[in-house]
């Protein structure tokens, strides 16, 4: 079946330093890409997203490239401070109808784990 | 800033009991979801709703689920018959419209005995 998925399920990074969370897609149909941050009880937060027609996408201290050939997402947090520690997911979008009322599928997540 | 709020937060039923778990999407948006998260598990899809009915539904979302838009402001998910396997974090999101960014609510945990 199609899937969304993670290559670690923990990344540990010093404090300060840059870090990259990987996620690969196996729907080539896709064509719209979310990150996602999730802290500990809380629900979803959006942190960034790409649309299939771009390869990258920069916001506040989050770039995130797109790579369609190898149906590879990244996404590259600079400067990592602790309040970045969470689990971050990657989602992409598979709606089957046009009307945008779509489900998102989401990988299975990266714990990012920022040291002091 | 506008966002998505659920509740109960925590909501614990008996095995086979009904149970509403209740959602205030953001006000001027039009596409509505429920997803679930089994615990350590990915956040799944379940369902959108638009125009006041249903767009899109995964195979989690049986027989035993329903969601409704009982006026202008709420969104609810009833889960009929609840099974022990129906234990998790239940999260609503909305968009305001088709090309933007889908909002969270910070979930109800549904814990089933």
């Amino acid at each position: 079946g199609e899937s969304v998925g993670l290559h670690l399920p923990t990344l540990s990074v010093q404090e300060g330093d840059n870090s990259i969370i990987n996620c690969a897609y196996s729907n080539s149909a896709s064509d719209y890409f979310i990150w996602y941050k999730q802290e500990s009880g809380k629900g979803p937060q959006f942190i960034i997203d790409i649309r299939s027609n771009m390869d990258k996408r920069q916001g506040q201290r989050v770039t995130v490239l797109l790579n369609k050939t190898v149906k590879h997402l990244s996404l590259q947090i600079a400067a990592t401070q602790p309040g970045d520690s969470a689990v971050y997911f990657c989602a992409e979008k598979w709606g089957k109808s046009g009307g945008g009322a779509d489900g998102l599928t989401f990988g299975k997540g990266t714990h990012l784990i920022i040291q002091p | 800033e506008p966002e998505v709020t659920q509740t109960p937060s925590h909501q614990v039923t008996q095995m086979g009991q009904e149970v509403i778990l209740r959602c205030v999407p953001i006000s001027n948006h039009l596409y509505f979801y429920w997803y679930r998260q089994i615990l350590g598990q990915k956040v799944e899809f379940l369902v959108s709703f638009y125009n006041n009915e249903i767009s899109e539904k995964s195979e989690i979302f049986d027989d035993q689920f329903s969601v409704e838009r009982p006026d202008g402001s709420n969104f609810t998910l009833k889960i009929r018959s609840t099974k022990l396997e129906d234990s998790a974090m239940y999260f609503c999101a909305s968009k305001q419209g088709l090309d933007e960014k889908l909002f969270f609510g910070s979930g109800t945990q549904l814990s089933v005995l």
